[in-house]
């Protein structure tokens, strides 16, 4: 069984449009992220939802919007998409007190 | 701001050897580290975690952590070609919930058969 899974795996889109990444753990874990990587392979951690509480947002566009229905499921929106938005975007999911993050697969956004 | 270093590398060694993968941290008050492996399009996973000034073995790996120097770093005796991979440190910043990490940019690892 997959623990964190993210959909689309792929996603190829023209700048301008408005898309969602969907992530899922079935782990039990009460925290889960959005993290962006970039194509120097930077890992930077976007947002982390704590029981459906938004605790950490860092410096990202209000562009970017999660949505978590409930602590299995941590949704990520973006409008108007950039070129600098191309990137892979990891959801993670964890224990608050636990010392290990479990990350799904990663979806390659391409905006073109 | 929280910074996290690493030698982005690439870093080659020969099938036997040991590898050695450094990173520093700034923030003095940090709790916790952590190393990941990544391999090329995969998703990260963890390998070590370590809290104490010290040593921390497990199996061919060990983390080592020297506060005192904010400085971390991994080990891997006997290195295997499926060891090659980007090996990335993360932090967790004084202050923040357990849950908050900082990563550095990695370090790319190829082990030579």
């Amino acid at each position: 069984d997959t623990a964190v899974s993210q959909t689309p795996k792929y996603l190829v889109t023209q700048m301008g449009n408005d898309k969602s990444i969907k992530c899922e753990q079935n782990l039990g874990h009460d925290t889960m992220y959005w993290y962006k990587q970039d194509s120097k392979k930077f890992l930077k951690i976007m947002f982390s939802y704590n029981n459906k509480e938004l605790i950490i947002n860092e410096t990202v566009p209000n562009r970017f919007s999660p949505k978590s229905p409930d602590k299995a499921h941590l949704n990520l929106h973006i409008n108007s998409l950039e070129l600098g938005d191309s990137a892979v975007y990891f959801c993670a999911s964890s224990w608050t007190s636990g010392n290990e993050q479990f990350f799904g697969p990663g979806t390659r956004l391409t905006v073109l | 701001q929280k910074e996290v270093e690493q030698n982005s590398g690439p870093l080659s060694v020969p099938e036997g050897a040991i590898a050695s993968l450094n990173c520093t941290y700034s923030d003095r008050g940090s709790q916790s580290f952590f190393w990941y492996r990544q391999y090329s399009g995969k998703s990260p996973e963890l390998i070590m975690f370590i809290y104490s000034n010290g040593d921390k073995e497990d199996g061919r790996f060990t983390a080592q952590l020297n506060k005192a120097s904010q400085y971390v770093s991994l080990l891997i005796r006997d290195s295997q070609p499926s060891d090659s991979a980007t090996y990335l440190c993360a932090v967790n910043p004084q202050g923040a919930g357990s849950y908050q990490l900082t990563f550095g940019k990695g370090t790319k690892l190829s082990v030579i058969p």
